[in-house]
């Protein structure tokens, strides 16, 4: 079962460039999100998604943006790259809100900015 | 607003028992606690969940207190395997319609033979 997919898995960006992730679930989840994980600092969540066609800050949402046109798939965009966003970031998705269903990660994409 | 709280890390030895302990005061009345594991280039992966008193599964036991202000998770007889980050994971109710996960930074066990 693929659950959680991310792609890219790795990526180097120059400051100042655009680029978007995606994340894939196959176990028909309405919940979505997505976290950014640095040394120290544990998760934080980015954005997240209730359902198709919505979605909702987290609590370090600025610099990103995101867009859930299908129930299977959760895009992150980063607008214009700022090494401060050199991390690495897991997508998760759940059958309800987090604190109540477990969630399921992906693997991980590791995202450099230069 | 809730507040998450674990050791940075504990050490241990093949064949113990692990207790890690989260404190998370001014949890939400309605939410649960779950605790999550992570090996390196992993994303985490759930152990366990619970509400009150204790829940034990194949894997783990969590015991929650009746003020429900901490909970212990305890992994018995801890083998090389279990070397990982685990994280507890907590609802904090919302924010308007922003749902409110109050995550900790996670205690980095390392098993020893």
């Amino acid at each position: 079962n693929a659950g959680v997919t991310q792609t890219p898995k790795f990526r180097v960006l120059k400051t100042g460039q655009s680029m978007t992730l995606l994340c894939a679930q196959d176990m028909n989840h309405e919940y979505m999100y997505w976290y950014r994980q640095d040394p120290g600092m544990g998760l934080r969540l980015i954005h997240y998604s209730v359902g198709e066609g919505t979605t909702a800050k987290g609590e370090v949402p600025d610099g990103y943006n995101v867009s859930r046109l299908k129930k299977q798939n959760f895009l992150l965009g980063l607008e214009s790259a700022a090494p401060s966003q050199t991390s690495v970031y897991f997508c998760a998705s759940s059958s309800s809100t987090g604190g109540l269903q477990p969630q399921h990660f992906g693997d991980g994409t590791r995202l450099s900015i230069l | 607003l809730a507040k998450t709280t674990q050791p940075i890390s504990m050490d241990s030895y093949e064949g113990q028992e692990v207790n890690i302990t989260c404190s998370h005061n001014n949890i939400a009345t309605n939410d649960y606690i779950t605790w999550y594991q992570q090996f390196p280039s992993q994303g985490p992966r759930f152990i366990i969940q619970g509400y009150k008193t204790k829940v034990t599964n194949e894997v783990a036991s969590l015991f929650i207190p009746a003020d429900r202000k901490s909970s212990t998770l305890s992994l018995p007889r801890v083998s090389l395997s279990d070397t990982a980050v685990y994280y507890c994971l907590v609802g904090d109710g919302w924010a308007g319609n922003n749902r409110k996960l109050i995550w900790g930074l996670g205690t980095s066990l390392a098993v020893n033979p």
